[in-house]
């Protein structure tokens, strides 16, 4: 089927560690995107790409680091986890013209403790 | 200032009446509007999107903008329960980076 696999669907970290959210699409989207949703914040982006090769920060970019290697693929990594990064992070994509047409992934719970 | 606002809600409306929902943002130069509907626990959909002024109905549901007032609203007509969600406005930022607002939540009372 395809869409937007997202790995782990739940995870729970201990504050310091490293963790990498895993996003892989299937529709050979340029854009793709990270965003964390938080209650009562509504859905605020990290990190974004709009085309292989290439990423830009968003609104909450601090703490998070993203790559994309490839069309397909685009990690997200908590370098040294911290508790306010407890969260559900959504992946998306998209194509760029015209932009904003978002498929998102199921999502991925993480809880830093 | 977020970039995007909205009204949290929650907006309470009776089955079969209509639901407006409402939203602006900040950036004169955007170009792209969307309304995307999110279940509890569940990842957003897209329902709509509008790129020039006036309005776009797909069945129920109604999308309206105004550029120059900055302003995008979604009616949802005969709302029934099952319209009963968040629904989150997202406008495209400068560099293509797509912007949310926080979201409003419905409910639809039988």
């Amino acid at each position: 089927i395809a869409g937007i696999t997202q790995a782990p669907t739940s995870q729970i970290l201990a504050a310091g560690r490293r963790m990498t959210l895993r996003c892989t699409q299937d529709m050979r989207h340029n854009a793709m995107y990270w965003y964390r949703q938080d209650l009562g914040l509504g859905l605020r982006l990290i990190h974004y790409s709009n085309t292989a090769g290439t990423t830009g920060k968003g609104e909450v970019p601090d703490g998070y680091s993203v790559s994309r290697a490839n069309t397909d693929d685009f990690p997200l990594t908590l370098a040294s986890a911290v508790p306010s990064q407890t969260s559900v992070y959504f992946c998306a994509s998209s194509t760029t013209r015209p932009p904003g047409e978002l498929f998102f992934g199921e999502g991925s719970r993480l809880t830093v403790l | 200032q977020k970039e995007v606002e909205q009204n949290s809600g929650p907006l309470s409306v009776p089955e079969g009446a209509i639901a407006s929902l409402n939203c602006t943002y900040s950036d004169r130069g955007s170009q792209s509007f969307f309304w995307y509907r999110q279940y509890s626990g569940k990842s957003p959909e897209l329902i709509m999107s509008i790129y020039s002024n006036g309005d776009k109905e797909d069945g129920r549901f109604t999308a309206q903008l105004n550029k120059a007032s900055q302003y995008v609203s979604l009616l949802i007509r005969d709302s029934q329960p099952s319209d009963s969600a968040t629904y989150l406005c997202a406008v495209n930022s400068r560099d293509d980076k797509i912007i949310f607002g926080k979201g409003t939540r419905l409910h639809i009372l039988p």
